[in-house]
């Protein structure tokens, strides 16, 4: 069965780094992810595709802040020099023949 | 600009239908795949439905089927969410979202809606 697994909240201070975390479920660490970030009270916005190789496309106006990577089944998301803008949601998403998947989604608080 | 806007919701009660549209502008909506994905109060995205370019593959999440029907328009850049036998569970924030990749329903979303709210309440 295909799934993400995210961890529930994370937090990080103003102009600090953090790495968000998302995990494939057994047997589908080849499959291709997409973050979304989702501030307060909006609708979720595209940030990057991420492959298993650790090549990324990002979506149109994301700062070069925004980066992702992979290791075997993992995929992350790293957010460096943190705004208090970036205090959101933050969804993983992959896809299979007929069916979408998202992560339960990271709280990211801003300190 | 890519554009989504989402109509159609309101308060229903249980076993009653609603119609959701979303008008999509700034680009040629006739080439890609769109989807309905739905957020309950305080909880996550949970995938509703999706739809290819053509009409010709149309796909639904378990929780759903049978009950609801994705349909489209192309002259009109329109899709829509047939919802029927609503239920509590179903209360939400449906979104549309369009698939980044042009000619394939399974890949990942590049532009979202605002979103509709449907509330299903006695």
């Amino acid at each position: 069965q295909l799934v993400l697994t995210q961890s529930p909240s994370a937090s990080a201070s103003l102009g600090a780094s953090v790495k968000l975390t998302c995990t494939l479920s057994s047997g589908h660490s080849s499959y291709a992810i997409a973050w979304h970030q989702q501030q307060p009270e909006k609708g979720p916005r595209y940030l990057m595709n991420l492959n298993s190789d650790g090549s990324h496309n990002k979506g149109d106006g994301i700062p070069d802040r925004f980066s992702g990577s992979s290791s075997g089944a993992e995929r992350y998301l790293t957010i460096s020099s943190l705004h208090s803008e970036d205090e959101a949601d933050y969804y993983c998403q992959t896809w299979g023949t007929g069916i979408q998947v998202f992560g339960g989604g990271t709280k990211l608080t801003v300190l | 600009e890519v554009q989504l806007v989402e109509s159609g919701g309101g308060l229903v009660k249980p076993g009653g239908s609603l119609r959701l549209s979303c008008a999509a502008s700034g680009f040629t909506f006739s080439y890609y795949s769109m989807n309905w994905v739905r957020q309950a109060p305080g909880k996550g995205l949970q995938w509703v439905s999706s739809i290819s370019s053509s009409s010709s593959d149309i796909y639904y999440a378990d929780s759903v089927k049978g009950r609801f029907t994705i349909s489209r328009d192309n002259a009109k850049n329109s899709l829509y969410l047939q919802m029927n036998s609503l239920r509590a569970e179903d209360t939400a924030v449906y979104y549309c979202a369009r698939v980044r990749s042009g000619g394939s329903i399974s890949h990942s979303f590049d532009y979202w809606g605002q979103g509709t709210l449907v509330t299903v309440s006695s």
